[in-house]
């Protein structure tokens, strides 16, 4: 079955400075990336949808220069959470896309300080 | 615009008693609808997808469009079934849309 392996699981960094959670779908290649977080005692929402090769697309409110998204290939994908701030504390969940299905990684937990 | 609504954040229950999950969604257009089942320190995990209308350990969903809901149901509880459920929407760009989740826990 898919894999998707997703790391750190959990963070804890100094506010100001920048993390970044790694994505992989480790047996299948995925064009699309999805990229969900969920704050304390809410949904799931998603934030952003990458394609390999191009540009992040951002859902409303999600600002792009903070939560930058690299898709460079087909199996690892990147979200940095740049100048991080205590409000973004979340959990953090990617999704890459496959043909014959929906998979989800295991999350990370971002706490910042 | 598209919305999942769980309405319950907490539902408890015995074991061997029926429960029943409520989700009602908006969307216009034809849904694909979902429930996700994730247990205590683990990730999501597909339980119910209602195009392939399967039961997944004892679980069962309706799509009723008349009443928008996709409500999630078994008819005898167990503890392990105790974990948090989320209801889903895809929409037609493969994007999900999850409702606030509810807390499933089955006391012995």
């Amino acid at each position: 079955g898919a894999v998707v392996s997703q790391h750190p699981s959990r963070v804890i960094c100094k506010s100001g400075t920048s993390v970044k959670i790694e994505c992989r779908s480790l047996d299948f290649q995925a064009t699309t990336m999805f990229w969900y977080r969920q704050f304390p005692k809410q949904s799931l929402m998603l934030m952003a949808t990458s394609n390999e090769g191009s540009k992040a697309t951002y859902e409303q409110g999600v600002e792009k220069d903070k939560f930058l998204i690299n898709h460079a290939s087909l199996t690892l994908s990147t979200l940095t959470v740049t100048s991080a701030h205590p409000e973004d504390s979340s959990f953090y969940i990617c999704s890459p896309t496959r043909t014959d299905g929906y998979t989800f990684g295991s999350g990370t937990r971002l706490t910042v300080v | 615009a598209q919305r999942v609504t769980q309405p319950e954040k907490l539902l408890s229950v015995f074991k061997g008693a029926p429960v029943e999950l409520k989700c009602n969604y908006s969307y216009s257009g034809s849904p694909e609808l979902f429930w996700y089942v994730q247990y205590s320190r683990q990730r999501l995990q597909l339980l119910l997808r209602h195009i392939s209308r399967e039961s997944i350990k004892g679980f069962t969903a309706d799509l009723n469009k008349g009443e928008t809901s996709f409500h999630l149901k078994k008819p005898f509880a167990q503890e392990e079934d105790s974990a948090m459920y989320y209801c889903a929407l895809v929409s037609r760009f493969n994007k999900f849309y999850f409702g606030s989740g509810t807390k499933l826990n089955v006391k012995p």
